[in-house]
């Protein structure tokens, strides 16, 4: 099956700078590639997602890159507030009939330093 | 709206009792899934249903059991748990993925919070 590896486990920045979190995956047959935001006690929410036939996306922000021939994405938050103060999960997908079959990366806790 | 509603949202239960947790969704969405989150780890994968049918069933123990009435609900039948399956179970759902790109994204519902004593 499919296994998402996330780098690093913590992150911590000072308000402003920029925060990259890097995953990479094994299942070539995953196409899709979302990230997701949750706070503490509250749901993942998704923050940005790329598929495979794209390179790059970005949404003010937020921006993902995928390398499909290294198996590998990244997310990028430039001018980070404190309330990108969070755990982010990575998560590689497949289809599954018509469902998406999402493995997940362990986890990066961000935190912004005001 | 993109809602999905779980209940109850807090849960405590021993290990005899039975009880069910309940998801709803009116967006219209043909897949649905039961994920299990642990404090600081990611959420993992129980069981998805495609069109009111169990496809994927991650070798979930028997004291769990899904069931999807209808297109807009999913349970999830709990049984003789054990203090270890205290977690929190999170309902999600996506669209159909050959209707469009919007078929890619799977929404949360907030999650059901579960003690087992």
């Amino acid at each position: 099956g499919e296994n998402v590896e996330q780098h690093p486990s913590t992150l911590s920045v000072q308000e402003g700078d920029s925060a990259v979190i890097k995953c990479t995956y094994s299942d070539s047959a995953s196409n899709y590639f979302p990230w997701y935001k949750q706070e503490l006690g509250k749901r993942p929410q998704l923050i940005i997602d790329i598929r495979s036939n794209v390179g790059e996306k970005k949404d003010q922000r937020i921006a993902v890159t995928l390398n499909k021939t290294a198996k590998h994405f990244s997310l990028h938050i430039t001018e980070t507030q404190p309330e990108d103060s969070a755990v982010y999960f990575c998560a590689g997908g497949k289809s599954s009939g018509s469902a998406r079959q999402l493995t997940f990366g362990s986890g990066t806790q961000l935190t912004v330093l005001p | 709206d993109t809602e999905v509603t779980q209940t109850p949202k807090h849960l405590v239960m021993g290990m005899t009792n039975k009880k069910s947790l309940k998801c709803e969704q009116h967006m219209g969405h043909r897949a649905m899934y039961w994920y299990k989150q642990k404090a600081k780890k990611p959420p993992e994968l129980m069981f998805v249903y495609s069109y009111e049918k169990l496809s994927i069933n991650e070798s979930v123990p028997s004291r769990f059991s899904p069931e999807c009435p209808n297109s807009s609900l999913l349970n999830l039948h709990l049984h003789a748990l054990q203090p270890e399956d205290s977690a929190l179970y999170l309902c999600a759902s996506s669209q159909d993925l050959d209707s469009s790109s919007s078929g890619n994204t799977i929404y949360f519902g907030e999650g059901s919070w579960l003690t087992v004593v």
